[in-house]
């Protein structure tokens, strides 16, 4: 399997430009998570689904954030507008059906976003 | 409200040492817990999962500890080499939000020098 894949690698963009991040999760995963990681906070939970379905949101920074899993093998993670606050690096993730708490998530290469 | 803490935040050590890693959290209510390895531009790559119930995991040179009482992991990795050189993150899920999600640590970022 190629991983979990995630496009662009790198996004800079101006301050109010809406900016769209995509997630190829491994083939056979049930859940999606996003992340955001910054020097200043490390690495947070965004959003996650399972079975496509949105579970738990909380850590959906405002309103201009929203995420989206319109099928079992493709997510979006969009920001309209963009701030300069919002640059940072965001990782895709998923993890297998896991009924015992014993499997871990998989990463990808993350996508670097820069806000002008 | 979870808060993992790893110490230290840096270390650099000579190619051939044993070292230990830290890991603290304020909840000892977790589900797991687990130690992940992030290479500069890279995604995170899991080393060791230690369900709530186990003391430890091991892998190849990797020995990774739990004391859920005292709230406090430990990442030991044998006779280091340049290649263990990366950051090491601790998560842990928390019994009552599901064990899909995890609070990560600050980090430690290691370099191992030949």
């Amino acid at each position: 399997d190629a991983g979990v894949i995630q496009s662009p690698r790198h996004e800079v963009t101006e301050m109010g430009q809406e900016v769209t991040l995509r997630c190829k999760p491994i083939s056979g995963h049930d859940y999606l998570f996003w992340y955001r990681q910054t020097m200043m906070r490390g690495l947070e939970l965004l959003i996650y689904f399972n079975n496509n379905v949105p579970i738990d949101d909380s850590g959906m920074p405002e309103d201009r954030f929203s995420a989206k899993m319109p099928n079992a093998s493709f997510s979006t993670l969009k920001i309209q507008p963009s701030e300069p606050r919002d640059s940072a690096v965001y990782f895709c993730a998923s993890s297998p059906r896991d009924l015992g708490g014993t499997d871990t998530q998989y990463f990808g290469p993350g996508t670097r976003l820069t806000v002008l | 409200k979870q808060e993992v803490t790893q110490i230290p935040a840096a270390l650099s050590v000579p190619e051939g040492e044993n070292l230990v890693l830290n890991c603290s959290f304020t909840d000892s209510a977790i589900y797991n817990l687990q130690w992940f390895r992030q290479d500069p531009g890279k995604g995170l790559t899991s080393l060791l999962l230690i369900q709530s119930s186990q003391r430890e995991q091991t892998s190849g040179r990797l020995n990774a500890s739990l004391d859920k009482s005292s709230g406090r992991s430990t990442l030991y990795i044998a006779a280091s080499q340049p290649g263990d050189s990366a950051t090491y993150l601790c998560a842990v899920s928390r019994e009552n939000t599901g064990f899909q999600k995890l609070v990560f640590g600050t980090g430690t970022r290691l370099l191992v020098s030949p």
